[in-house]
């Protein structure tokens, strides 16, 4: 057990709906990030919150998805309008302050999506 | 942007044999990091390295930056059935991003 909680763990959608992905930080972890990862592939990077600050997004980033992290604590990846590409594992990560800090850095078990 | 290679992307060696994983990146970094990830799990955080030339020990496993900050490599002594697993580096480019650039792992697979 991580302490960084994520669900649905498995999602299986069709092609055109929309999913939502949720992620619970460790409580006192201000810094929340998201990636993805593909099957042989190691994990792409998304996006990451400072508190409900989204304070940098990757290119990976389609106008189809967007995040949030509303008051802080837990946060939401939304993927409008799937594809078949869009199907991959995301995965949820926290900290305390920056990545490069030496912090350690917590992921989540992530969330599998099929999309069909 | 930013690309992070890492060889081997397999290697199959002996129980008891020693292992290495290589990491280089197209650019300078201000960190990198290094992960293992069971299959079907999550990646695990190991170990952070900042400094150029720095090298950490846990236990069996030796990390080593670059004194160029481009390269890193994870060196596993005497390998064991539950060293089994994808080994990652990750590389921070620092300058107010955050986020981190992984390599496509080295699968070690261990035969007893």
């Amino acid at each position: 057990d991580t302490g960084v909680s994520q669900n649905p763990r498995h999602k299986i959608t069709k092609r055109g709906q929309n999913v939502t992905f949720r992620c619970d930080p460790i409580s006192e972890h201000n810094r929340l990030y998201w990636y993805r990862q593909t099957l042989g592939q190691g994990p792409e990077f998304l996006t990451y919150f400072q508190n409900e600050a989204q304070l940098e997004k990757s290119r990976l980033l389609s106008d189809r998805f967007s995040a949030e992290r509303p008051k802080g604590s837990f946060s939401t990846l939304e993927i409008q309008r799937t594809e078949q590409g869009d199907s991959a594992m995301y995965l949820c990560a926290s900290t305390v302050g920056q990545m490069s800090s030496g912090n350690t850095i917590y992921f989540g078990e992530g969330s599998w999506l099929t999309v069909v | 942007g930013q690309q992070v290679m890492q060889i081997p992307q397999y290697q199959h060696v002996q129980e008891g044999e020693d292992f290495t994983t290589y990491c280089n990146s197209s650019t300078t970094l201000s960190n990198i990091q290094w992960y293992k990830q069971r299959p079907g799990g999550h990646p695990v955080f190991l170990i952070q390295l900042v400094k150029s030339g720095e090298v950490k020990k846990q236990k069996r496993l030796t990390f080593q930056f670059g004194e160029a900050k481009k390269n890193s490599s994870l060196h596993i002594t005497a390998t064991q059935t539950t060293d089994v697993g994808t080994y990652f580096c990750a590389g921070g480019s620092g300058g107010g991003a955050d986020g981190l650039t992984f390599g496509k792992g080295t699968h070690l697979i261990i035969q007893p």
